[in-house]
């Protein structure tokens, strides 16, 4: 069965902190992986990653896909109250017809001042 | 450029009713895609259409579906909703189909079953 684990569930910093949220997957056929932000109800594309080991960035926040492992990490730096939000990793894969898109149930990331 | 929109933003509805959900995508995107959100699953995959056409459907009951016009809008239709339907429901647009990391989510409806 495909699926994509999030981890920590929730995570609360203060202003200032270095985060680190992890996604684990076990998908077959495996396209790409990619980040969302989600702060009120419309989640919004971060990064997309497609192949191992090549760290992908804006600003404070960077991303990493190891694909032996099945894992990717986002970082974000300094944070910012304004990082306060759900961040959600899908994971798209190569099927024809049936779902292709499995997301895992997020990190809820709060950011104290 | 107006983003996706989703009408209507919160609805109420009783258990056995149906219910429509319309979504009108970014000018120009002829894919949509519609996602459940609910705090124990999270985000879960629907059904995507492209050209009024049904691409993939997830793992969802047949109580469960859509349809997509020429002009791009869907619909997505649950009959006869289970006070598990509630949830907020996404839709997400984009200018071809399977590219998920184009796709521009609208703010979702908020369906509470009662």
């Amino acid at each position: 069965e495909d699926k994509v684990v999030q981890s920590p569930l929730s995570l609360v910093v203060h202003e200032g902190d270095t985060v680190t949220l992890n996604c684990s997957y076990e998908v077959t056929n495996f396209r790409s992986l990619l980040w969302y932000k989600q702060e009120k109800k419309a989640p919004t594309f971060l990064f997309m990653l497609t192949s191992s080991g090549i760290e992908k960035k804006s600003g404070r926040l960077s991303s990493i896909l190891d694909k032996k492992e099945l894992f990717s990490i986002l970082n974000i730096t300094a944070t910012q109250t304004g990082d306060s939000a759900i961040y959600l990793c899908a994971v798209e894969a190569v099927k024809t017809g049936a779902n292709n898109l499995f997301f895992g149930t997020g990190t809820r990331l709060t950011v104290i001042p | 450029k107006a983003g996706v929109t989703q009408t209507p933003r919160y609805l109420i509805k009783t258990r056995g009713q149906q219910v429509t959900l319309s979504c009108s995508p970014i000018s120009g995107h002829r894919s949509v895609s519609w996602y459940q959100q609910t705090p124990g699953q999270g985000l879960q995959f629907l059904f995507e259409y492209f050209s009024e056409t049904q691409r993939n459907k997830g793992n969802f009951p047949g109580r469960f579906s859509g349809r997509q016009f020429s002009n791009s809008r869907s619909e997505m239709n649950v009959s006869t909703l289970e006070l598990g339907d509630s949830a907020l429901y996404l839709c997400a647009s984009s200018l071809a189909a399977g590219t998920a990391e184009t796709q521009y989510f609208g703010p979702g409806t908020r369906l509470l079953v009662l």
